[in-house]
């Protein structure tokens, strides 16, 4: 099983361009979730999925940033202008279908962003 | 929102038992879960309980629940300098898991 993956594992941009972030769950998997990880807030929920279709994104800060997942195996998280303060590691998981055992969600490895 | 609280920082010398503590908010969470996040690393799995359980016991794992109090445990035995990690807490919101802060376990030889 390949887990969840994601790319690219770092990346360094300047302020004012464009960060497009993928990942590609776990095959077979229903839910797809983005977290953003940050020392002083945690792990934050930005916003997940079922079967593709987008269903709370109440935790996406602004405009700036949207995400999509045009069929099952793949997914965007896009920010647009990036900022410094978007400086985070952002985690993709991903979760069976509601009732399986557990329903435990599984990450990524995480896109380590920094924004100068 | 719900806020799960965690200890930030525990320090345990190898061999000893860790024991990290969460208290969770949420009444409703059917299950309650415990990750592993090495350095540089995604977070890991460890275990879950549900939330009809008190106990659950895995190898060197034990994660003790206390639904009255809304208090979850998670006791290392054992403990190995490869456990040194952040630990975190999790419960079930909706589809989605909403997570503590975290709890750094530094294991010293």
């Amino acid at each position: 099983d390949a887990g969840v993956i994601q790319s690219p594992r770092h990346e360094v941009t300047e302020m004012g361009q464009e960060v497009t972030l993928r990942c590609k769950p776990i095959s077979g998997h229903d839910y797809l979730f983005w977290y953003r990880q940050t020392m002083m807030r945690g792990l934050e929920l930005l916003i997940y999925f079922n079967n593709n279709v987008p269903i709370d994104d109440s935790g996406m800060p602004e405009d700036r940033f949207s995400a999509k997942m045009p069929n099952a195996s793949f997914s965007t998280l896009k920010i647009q202008p990036s900022e410094p303060r978007d400086s985070a590691v952002y985690f993709c998981a991903s979760r069976p279908r509601q009732g399986a055992p557990g329903n435990t969600i599984y990450f990524g490895e995480g896109s380590w962003l920094t924004v100068v | 929102g719900e806020d799960v609280e965690q200890s930030l920082f525990l320090s345990v010398r190898e061999g000893d038992s860790s024991v990290i503590n969460c208290t969770y908010t949420d009444s409703s969470s059917t299950y309650l879960y415990w990750y592993k996040q090495e350095p540089g690393a995604g977070l890991q799995l460890l275990t879950y309980i549900f939330s009809n359980m008190d106990m659950k016991q895995d190898q060197r794992l034990t994660v003790l629940l206390n639904k009255k109090d809304k208090h979850l445990s998670l006791r290392i035995a054992d403990t190995q300098t490869g456990d040194s990690a952040i630990y975190f807490c999790a419960e079930r919101s909706g589809y989605a898991l909403n997570f503590g802060k975290g709890t750094s376990l530094l294991v010293t030889p």
